[in-house]
Formats: structure tokens, sequence, C-alpha cells
């Protein structure tokens, strides 16, 4: 069985700042990982994903997370902060074995101020 | 390239009816996959359809049910409707039964009054 845990709800930032949202996950297999965004009324976009190698990924608009085996973490950060980056992000785990459903965490919805 | 299509995107239903929500996949994919987020939550996994047969199954109760149909589309039917099944309902497509290739569609919000 999979969990996730994204710690903070809300995450506020000011344009140009450092972003960290933070997810930790617990798998009884090792995981694949991902990132999601939600804009508003929108569905989900896929900003990066792990599934084996190199433990730092890169992904879209500036975006990377990396893999952390002992401690069980997939952090999500952003150098400088832009406007548009304002959006619920969700982190999700999958089993390696048999990836063919996502468990979500509860997301954290992240706030730029200008 | 169309990506993942669902209609409508806007319902409003009342208490006891019974809604089918519809999905094109992606062109190219074969799985569909749908997902219910609640308000202020993450999605969560309902099923999955592949070949036309249900895959896997989420901790959901037998008032949703679905389909697919040989052109890979799919429905989700849900019977007896909640109040608590008010939600955004997300379908994904991908190739073949892993989520490395998820797309996601924009989602029906389905409102139970």
């Amino acid at each position: 069985a999979q969990s996730v845990t994204q710690l903070g709800s809300h995450v506020s930032v000011s344009e140009g700042a450092l972003v960290l949202l933070r997810c930790n996950y617990s798998s009884s297999v090792p995981p694949y990982l991902f990132w999601y965004v939600q804009y508003p009324n929108q569905g989900l976009q896929l900003l990066l994903k792990y599934t084996t190698g190199a433990t730092l990924v890169k992904g879209i608009n500036g975006f990377e997370a990396e893999f952390k085996k002992s401690e069980t973490s997939f952090h999500l950060t952003k150098p400088s902060a832009h406007m548009s980056d304002a959006a619920e992000y969700f982190c999700a785990v999958s089993p390696n074995n048999a990836g063919n459903m996502l468990t979500f965490g509860g997301g954290t919805r992240l706030m730029v101020k200008p | 390239d169309a990506g993942v299509t669902q209609s409508p995107t806007h319902l409003i239903k009342t208490r006891g009816q019974q809604v089918t929500l519809r999905c094109s996949p992606k062109s190219g994919h074969d799985t569909v996959s749908w997902y219910q987020q609640a308000l202020g939550q993450g999605p969560q996994f309902i099923f999955q359809y592949y070949e036309e047969e249900e895959r896997q199954r989420g901790n959901f109760p037998d008032r949703f049910s679905g389909h697919q149909f040989p052109n890979y589309s799919s429905e989700l039917n849900v019977n007896a409707l909640l109040l608590g099944d008010s939600a955004l309902y997300l379908c994904a497509s991908s190739l073949g039964d892993s989520v490395y290739g998820y797309t996601f569609g924009s989602g029906t919000r389905l409102t139970v009054v």
C-alpha cells in the first residue's frame, strides 16, 4: 500500500523567491513518483516524474524534484517564483511493479505575492 | 492532436438520481482511468478500464460502475446519488495499464443537491 503526505496545505511566497513544496511518501515497493499542477477549473498537468535512475528530476516551467530514498521524500522546488506559478500542486505515488493507479496527496495551494 | 475529452463539463443532479459521465481518450491511448476529486482534496482512484474490462478498482461502492467501448471511450455511471458524490470527476488515458504516460482531461464538475 502507498500513501502520500504533503506538508502545508497552503504555501505563500513572494515573486522571485524560492518555492519549496514538501512531499513524503510510503510505499512497500520502489515507487514511481510524480508532481502534478492544477490550475482553477482545469485537469492535472504533469510537471515531472521519477521512475529510476538519476534522483534529481527536472520538469517543466523550471521546476525540479529530488528523490531521497532515506528520507522517503520527493520535494518540489523552483529557484524563483513567478506569478503564473500560483496553482494547486499534487504529489503522487505509484508502485513500479504494477503502476496502473496513482495515490495522491492532499495538495498544496501555492500563492505568489507581487 | 486532441487530448482527453470529458463531457459534460458541469452538471447538477438531485439526490437519488443516476448520472453518466463520458470520456474520450487521447488519440493512440487504449486505457482509461477515473478519479474523484472532492473539493479541497487530492484525486482518488475509482477504477481503470483496459480492453473493455475493469482491471483495478479503488475503494468505491458498487454504485459506481463503468464501461469501455471498442473505440476505447469510457463511461462512468453513478447510481443513487448522495450529496457526498459532489466532486470533480477526472478521466485519465494512457497506452497500456501504466501510469507512466497518463494524460488527464479537464474533468466533469458534478453537484448533487
